[in-house]
């Protein structure tokens, strides 16, 4: 069974502040998503890396595939109340149809 | 473009009534689509997903069912529902897995 672990489950930062959420697995990938959701609301798609090694970015956020397409990281810079929100990485593993899903970190950035 | 429709975004039901909750996609053709399910502030947990007409793939053998009667529409069902069937329904399409789903703005199911 692939899984994906996702930490921190939790984080609260100051406005300003820098952070990276991780996303973890035994398992290869061949690609993995990052979303953000809002209260009521469904995931949104940030971003896919597709290859190992990768980085992108979207403005403050940096997204990075390892070299093993075994995990992820999102780092987030001078983050701003707009970014909170629960972020989930989930990956597409074995089956062709589904991805496998992070349980989600909450983050809150406070003004 | 492609939109995704889910409705109704509230649903408060009593234990033993049934229950159908419906999507629809726009803008694409012959989509996979997805029903999941969402505990408070956490991952998702995946019900039930269809790569065409009358294709049904169950992941978690529960009171809910699926149909998929069209190509664009999704319908997840159930005969009696149970207080633990209370949570936040998500419904997803995506055309190549790698490139993501579209998620509808979801269902709160609340079973009193």
């Amino acid at each position: 069974t692939q899984l994906l672990e996702q930490s921190p489950q939790f984080l609260s930062i100051q406005e300003g502040e820098n952070l990276t959420v991780y996303c973890n697995s035994s398992s290869v990938f061949s690609s993995l998503q990052w979303y953000r959701q809002e209260p009521g609301e469904g995931p949104v798609l940030l971003v896919t890396v597709v290859t190992g090694g990768e980085v992108k970015k979207l403005k403050r956020l940096t997204f990075q595939f390892g070299d093993a397409r075994k995990d992820s990281s999102l780092h987030i810079t001078a983050a701003q109340p707009g970014d909170t929100g629960l972020y989930l990485c989930a990956g597409a593993g074995n089956s062709n149809y589904q991805l496998i899903w992070g349980a989600g970190t909450k983050l809150i950035i406070k003004p | 473009s492609q939109t995704i429709h889910q409705w109704p975004a509230t649903l408060v039901q009593p234990v033993g009534s049934p229950l159908s909750l419906e999507c629809t996609v726009e803008g694409t053709s012959n989509p996979n689509l997805y029903w999941y399910r969402q505990a408070a502030g956490r991952g998702l947990q995946l019900l039930f997903y269809s790569v065409g007409i009358g294709q049904i793939s169950s992941e978690v053998p529960q009171n809910l069912s699926a149909s998929r009667p069209q190509d664009r529409q999704f319908i997840l069902s159930s005969k009696k529902l149970l207080l633990s069937d209370s949570g936040f329904y998500l419904c997803a399409w995506s055309v190549q897995r790698d490139s993501g789903y579209t998620f509808g703005s979801g269902t709160r199911l609340t079973v009193v």
